[in-house]
């Protein structure tokens, strides 16, 4: 079956523009995750969505960033007012139903903000 | 959340077995210890999962002691194609928030 999908695939966008990121998980699979890799790093973790519950939003590094998660499966990843720092992968992965199980991830997008 | 500490990098030829160790001193006793693969320009992918003693797949092989305080993965007769950074994660069984850190960047030569 389908894997996770993220779009775009790459974004170059200026200092002060926002910027919207795209997730869809495996169909069926209740938990999803955002993560961020800056060059060289390990994945950051962002934020959390489980089924209906309200989403863990503990890693989100400043109150520019949110994200949503639509009827349960796609999400989008908000930035607003990027800044350089910003520049990274921003890596989406879904997995059935809990945390502990595996995590199926996309294959990212890579945002450049000039 | 129970931290880990695995080497930053390693280095082998093909052919040889490779063994990645990684500590998480604090880790509790619901808590599953996983292991991802990420290639560059990559999501990182599963590996391997165990809560004790040894676990085998057809990619890799995992030991955890009694305690629990550490693990090892066992990469048999590595490829040119595992050259890749390997993630080791305590999940939490209780919690949801995962870190990644910066894993161990293996580099396979011939």
């Amino acid at each position: 079956g389908a894997g996770v999908s993220q779009s775009p695939s790459n974004k170059v966008t200026e200092k002060g523009k926002d910027v919207e990121l795209r997730c869809d998980p495996i169909s069926g699979h209740t938990a999803l995750y955002w993560y961020r890799q800056s060059l060289g790093q390990g994945l950051e973790f962002l934020i959390y969505f489980q089924g209906n519950s309200a989403p863990d939003k503990s890693g989100l590094p400043s109150d520019r960033f949110s994200a949503e998660r639509t009827g349960g499966s796609v999400s989008t990843l908000t930035i607003q007012r990027t800044q350089q720092e910003d520049s990274a992968v921003y890596l989406c992965a879904s997995s059935l139903a809990r945390a502990q199980e595996t995590q199926y991830f996309g294959p990212g997008t890579r945002l450049l903000v000039l | 959340l129970a931290k880990t500490t695995q080497p930053i990098s390693m280095d082998s030829y093909e052919g040889q077995e490779v063994n990645i160790t990684c500590s998480h001193n604090n880790i509790a006793t619901n808590d599953y210890i996983t292991w991802y693969q990420q290639f560059p320009s990559q999501g990182p992918r599963f590996i391997i999962q165990g809560y004790k003693t040894k676990v085998t797949n057809e990619v890799a092989s995992l030991f955890i002691p009694a305690d629990r305080k550490s693990s090892t993965l066992s990469l048999p007769r590595v490829s040119l194609s595992d050259t890749a950074v390997y993630y080791c994660l305590v999940v939490e069984n209780s919690g949801y928030a995962l870190n990644f850190g910066k894993g161990t960047s293996l580099l396979v030569t011939p």
